[in-house]
C-alpha cells in the first residue's frame, strides 16, 4: 500500500533563517507531488506541484522554492524566513494521469511552522 | 470543476442532530467531486469521492454525498452527528488543468 510521510511535523525558526522540509512517498512510482499551504482562515492553498524528477511548477510567486531530487522525495525550501511564511504545509500525492484519472489527492500529516 | 463553493464557512448542530454541509461545483464534464476532513493539526482524509458511478455515494464514519447535475451540488450528510465529527471539512472538484480545486473549507461544530 502507499504511504506519504513529512517531516518535521513542527517547527520554530526566527525570522531570516532557512527552511527544509521533506516529504517522501513509499508504494508507488511517478507520482505527482504536490506542496499545500494552509494559513488561518484562508484555505488551502497549492504552492507547488510536480510530475517528475526536477520538474517544478510553481503557482504563487513566493519566498519559497521547491525540488525533486528524487522520484518519490519532494522538498519545500526557502533561504530566508519571513513572519508571513507561518502556516500548516501539506504534502500530497496523486497518481499519474492516465485514463480514468481523476485527480484524487493523498495527504501527508502536515507540518506546522511557526516563523517568530 | 473550475471552481468550487461551500456555503458557510462554520456549521454548528447538536449530538444527535443532521449534519448538511454544502457544495456547489461549477460544471465541466466529467466531474470529479470529493469530500475531505481534516482533524486539527492533521493532514486531510478522503470521506468519499464521486467519480461518475452512483450519484449517491458513501463514505467512512456513516457520511454520504448526492451528486446533484440539474443543481451543481455535491452536499455532504449524515443522519447523527457524533462528537467525534467535529472537524473541517473541505470540497474539492477536478480542475481543467489536472489539479484539485478546493473550497475554503466549513467547520462543523458539535454541540454536547
Amino acid at each position: 500500500s502507499q504511504t506519504i510521510h513529512q517531516w518535521p511535523a513542527t517547527l520554530v525558526q526566527p525570522v531570516g533563517s532557512p527552511l527544509s522540509l521533506e516529504c517522501t512517498v513509499e508504494g508507488t512510482s511517478n507520482p505527482n507531488l504536490y506542496w499545500y499551504r494552509q494559513a488561518a482562515g484562508r484555505g488551502l492553498q497549492l504552492l507547488f506541484y510536480s510530475v517528475g524528477i526536477g520538474q517544478i511548477s510553481s503557482e504563487v510567486p513566493q519566498n519559497l522554492s521547491a525540488s525533486r531530487p528524487q522520484d518519490r522525495q519532494f522538498i519545500l525550501s526557502s533561504k530566508k524566513l519571513l513572519l508571513s511564511d507561518s502556516g500548516f504545509y501539506l504534502c500530497a500525492w496523486s497518481a499519474a494521469v492516465r485514463a480514468a484519472y481523476t485527480g484524487e489527492l493523498f495527504f501527508g500529516e502536515g507540518s506546522r511552522l511557526t516563523v517568530l | 470543476a473550475q471552481s468550487v463553493t461551500q456555503l458557510g464557512s462554520h456549521v454548528s448542530v447538536s449530538e444527535g442532530a443532521l449534519v448538511l454541509l454544502r457544495c456547489n461545483y461549477s460544471s465541466s464534464v466529467p466531474p470529479y467531486l470529493f469530500w475531505y476532513v481534516q482533524y486539527p493539526n492533521q493532514g486531510l482524509q478522503l470521506l468519499l469521492k464521486y467519480t461518475s458511478a452512483a450519484t449517491l455515494v458513501k463514505g467512512i464514519n456513516g457520511f454520504e454525498a448526492e451528486f446533484k447535475k440539474s443543481e451543481t451540488s455535491f452536499h455532504l450528510t449524515k443522519p447523527s452527528a457524533h462528537m467525534s465529527d467535529a472537524a473541517e471539512y473541505f470540497c474539492a472538484g477536478l480542475g481543467s488543468q489536472g489539479n484539485l480545486i478546493f473550497g475554503k473549507g466549513t467547520k462543523l461544530s458539535v454541540k454536547p
